[in-house]
C-alpha cells in the first residue's frame, strides 16, 4: 500500500508561471523526499527534508513539511517544459522502506 | 556512466514463461532494492539487499518471484509463469548505508506479459 497522496493528481501550466503540488502522508516520518520522474525513465531525487525542518529549498524548488498536518508541499517556480514530468513525495520511516505516492503529473506547456 | 544500471529495458514474454531481470548498482553502495511500478501508480517496494543478505519481502513477492545478490554485487530478479498481472515496470536502486532514503534509481525494465 502507498502512503503518500499526492494532489492534484495532474496539473497543467504555462511556461513561467509556478506549480504547487501537495502530499499527505499517515504515519510518522523520519523524513519526506521528493522524486521527478521523466516518461518512461527512472526516478531522480530532487529534494530531501527532514522531521524536525519546516522549509527547504533547492534552485527553483521549495518544500514545506508541517508534521501536524502530515503533509507537505513542492512548489517549482518558473516552470519550464523540462519540468513536464511525474513528481513523487516519498516517506521513509526508519529502517530501510521508502514508501512513494502515487505522485502528480505536470505538464508545462511553451 | 557509474550509475545504476538495469537490463534488458524492454523485455515482451508469453504468459506462462520465466524472465529474469538483472541489476547493477552503483558500485560503492552496500544497499539494493527492487520496485514494481504500474502506469499511474509510484513505485511499490518489493525487496531489499543488504550486501549478499536478502533482509525484507513485500508480500507483493509472491512465490513466483525470487531475487537474488549472490556477491553483494549485481542482483538479478527472476519471475516464473509469468501471469499478464506481472506486466510493469521494474525499478532498482541502490543506496550507501548511511543514508538508505537517498536512494538512486535504474531506468528501469518494462516488463510486458502477453
Amino acid at each position: 500500500s502507498q502512503q503518500g497522496e499526492e494532489d492534484p493528481q495532474a496539473l497543467s501550466i504555462q511556461e513561467g508561471e509556478n506549480a504547487t503540488m501537495n502530499c499527505s502522508y499517515k504515519t510518522s516520518i523520519n523524513n519526506l523526499q521528493w522524486y521527478r520522474q521523466n516518461s518512461g525513465r527512472g526516478l531522480v531525487h530532487l529534494i530531501l527534508i527532514r522531521s524536525n525542518e519546516r522549509e527547504k529549498h533547492s534552485g527553483r524548488l521549495r518544500v514545506t513539511l508541517d508534521t501536524s498536518k502530515k503533509s507537505s508541499s513542492l512548489l517549482i517556480t518558473a516552470s519550464r517544459a523540462a519540468d513536464t514530468a511525474s513528481y513523487f513525495c516519498a516517506t521513509f520511516t526508519g529502517g530501510f522502506k521508502t514508501i512513494f505516492g502515487a505522485g502528480t503529473r505536470l505538464f508545462v506547456k511553451a | 556512466d557509474t550509475g545504476v544500471s538495469q537490463n534488458p529495458r524492454h523485455k515482451i514474454t508469453k504468459r506462462g514463461q520465466n524472465v529474469t531481470f538483472r541489476c547493477d548498482p552503483i558500485s560503492e553502495h552496500n544497499r539494493l532494492y527492487w520496485y514494481r511500478q504500474t502506469l499511474g501508480q509510484g513505485p511499490e517496494f518489493l525487496t531489499y539487499f543488504q550486501n549478499e543478505a536478502q533482509l525484507e519481502k513485500s508480500r507483493l513477492l509472491s512465490d513466483r518471484f525470487s531475487a537474488e545478490r549472490p556477491k553483494g554485487s549485481f542482483s538479478t530478479l527472476e519471475i516464473q509463469r509469468t501471469e499478464q498481472g506481472d506486466s510493469a515496470m521494474y525499478l532498482c536502486a541502490s543506496s550507501l548505508p548511511g543514508t538508505p532514503y537517498e536512494q538512486y534509481f535504474g531506468p528501469g525494465t518494462r516488463l510486458t506479459v502477453t
